[in-house]
């Protein structure tokens, strides 16, 4: 059980496009989902974090207008880039917490690269 | 102060031995503590929860929380290369998740 599934998994696109990213929880409902973003050999770093039916909270210096999230439904979110340029290429990572647990499971990620 | 301190390592084991993994955190708070392991180039991954103190175990994994010395740790034993990952301790304090920076552990055949 717990299974999150990201899509794609991996994606090349040209600077200035827009890119979005799937994230499923497949077998649960999913209180919240959080979006990470991680250079390579570098630790996760928290983008933001979205409740179903609200607006996503935002970390500090990460831009609300070019990240944009939407929560459709308790087993849903979506990661849009855009206007992406080369310095967002990076690993873009989904996770969700399993509603009545504090217990996030990650999504496998999606690669991204903006030539 | 981070929320969440690991020493990022690395840490060599030879294979067969055990592995010791720490972390502190900051909020006293906290009411829940887990430790996922991260392969190079993949997302973390769940191994270990844990909300009470003292031991927990599971396989070759026990994790450790003392919660009056704001301390928690994932011992891996008879440690396989396998094993060798990053591994990565989250506290949830009201509502809010902390990730340590992960520590890097290599184990030696």
């Amino acid at each position: 059980g717990a299974v999150v599934s990201q899509h794609p998994s991996r994606v090349i696109c040209k600077s200035g496009t827009s890119v979005k990213i799937e994230c499923r929880s497949l077998d649960f409902q999913a209180t919240t989902m959080f979006w990470y973003r991680q250079f390579p050999k570098k630790s996760l770093m928290l983008m933001a974090t979205s409740n179903e039916g609200s607006k996503a909270t935002y970390e500090q210096g990460v831009e609300k207008d070019k990240f944009l999230i939407n929560h459709a439904s308790l087993t849903l979110s979506t990661l849009t880039v855009t206007s992406a340029h080369p310095e967002d290429s990076s690993f873009y990572i989904c996770s969700a917490e399993e509603r009545g647990t504090w217990e996030q499971y990650f999504g496998p990620g999606t690669r991204l690269t903006v030539t | 102060q981070k929320e969440v301190e690991q020493n990022s390592g690395p840490l060599s084991v030879p294979e067969g031995a055990i592995a010791s993994l720490n972390c502190t955190y900051s909020d006293r708070g906290s009411q829940s503590f887990f430790w996922y392991r991260q392969y190079s180039g993949k997302s973390p991954e769940l191994i270990m929860s844990i909300y009470s103190n003292g031991d927990k175990e599971d396989g070759r994994f026990t994790a450790q929380l003392n919660k009056a010395s704001q301390y928690v740790s994932l011992l891996i034993r008879d440690s396989q290369p396998s094993d060798s990952a990053t591994y990565l301790c989250a506290v949830n304090a009201g509502n809010q998740f902390y990730f340590g920076t992960g520590t890097s552990l290599t184990v030696i055949p």
